[in-house]
């Protein structure tokens, strides 16, 4: 059975970091692309990163040069290091199999605020 | 960056109503397009894939058409527990872009 259990989240000051993970069983991470999508309280979806099988990452424009993907592959396991954070990255974020996510972790709470 | 737009923003509908979704992209897009379910609380859910395949478990009352820019969802025979937001994603260049959703609610 696929599963995906993101872990990590909480409160965090602005300008502070944080590294979400997501732990994946029933599939093999490094054969597939990952993504993040976060949503912010009450509003819509929005992608934020994704990593290839091969390796190559893309990200939205709103958090290139802050946000980094990686995986390890020995833990099976998909992280989002996030940095310099912002009181507008404050979601919900998933972490999805595939680009367009057939399969969705239940999400991990990030609050930016002082 | 591609534009969704969705139709409409929200939509009171009752038991075994046919109800459509209407998710429009600011230029072609092929058949590069999602369509996913969200109840409050709860992770999204992918319904269609392809624009028009359905995944794999999700019943057979919920159809995906169209190509290009105008896409559509259709829920043949409204179920309550098909009460919930939908979101449109392209994924045909990047970035992805979801649309900005559509609530159902009961009539």
């Amino acid at each position: 059975e696929v599963q995906l259990v993101e872990s990590g989240g909480g409160l965090v000051q602005p300008g502070g970091s944080l590294r979400l993970s997501c732990a994946a069983s029933g599939f093999t991470v490094s054969s597939n692309y990952m993504s993040w999508v976060r949503q912010a309280p009450g509003k819509g979806l929005e992608w934020v990163s994704v990593i290839y099988s091969g390796g190559s990452t893309y990200y939205a424009d709103s958090v290139k040069g802050r946000f980094t993907i990686s995986r390890d592959n020995s833990k099976n396991t998909l992280y989002l290091q996030m940095n310099s954070l912002r009181a507008e990255d404050t979601a919900v974020y998933y972490c999805a199999r595939g680009m367009i996510g057939d399969y969705w972790g239940q999400g991990t709470l990030v609050t930016v605020s002082s | 960056d591609i534009q969704m737009t969705q139709s409409p923003s929200s939509l009171s509908a009752s038991v075994g109503d046919r109800v459509t979704i209407t998710c429009r992209a600011s230029q072609g897009i092929r058949n590069d397009l999602g369509w996913y379910q969200q109840k409050p609380g709860k992770a999204p859910k992918r319904l269609i894939y392809a624009a028009s395949s359905l995944q794999s478990g999700v019943p057979s009352r919920f159809s995906g058409s169209g190509s290009g820019t105008e896409f559509t969802l259709t829920i043949s025979s409204l179920q309550p527990e098909d009460f919930a937001t939908y979101y449109c994603l392209q994924h045909n260049s990047y970035p992805p872009t979801f649309g900005p959703g559509t609530k159902v609610d009961i009539k």
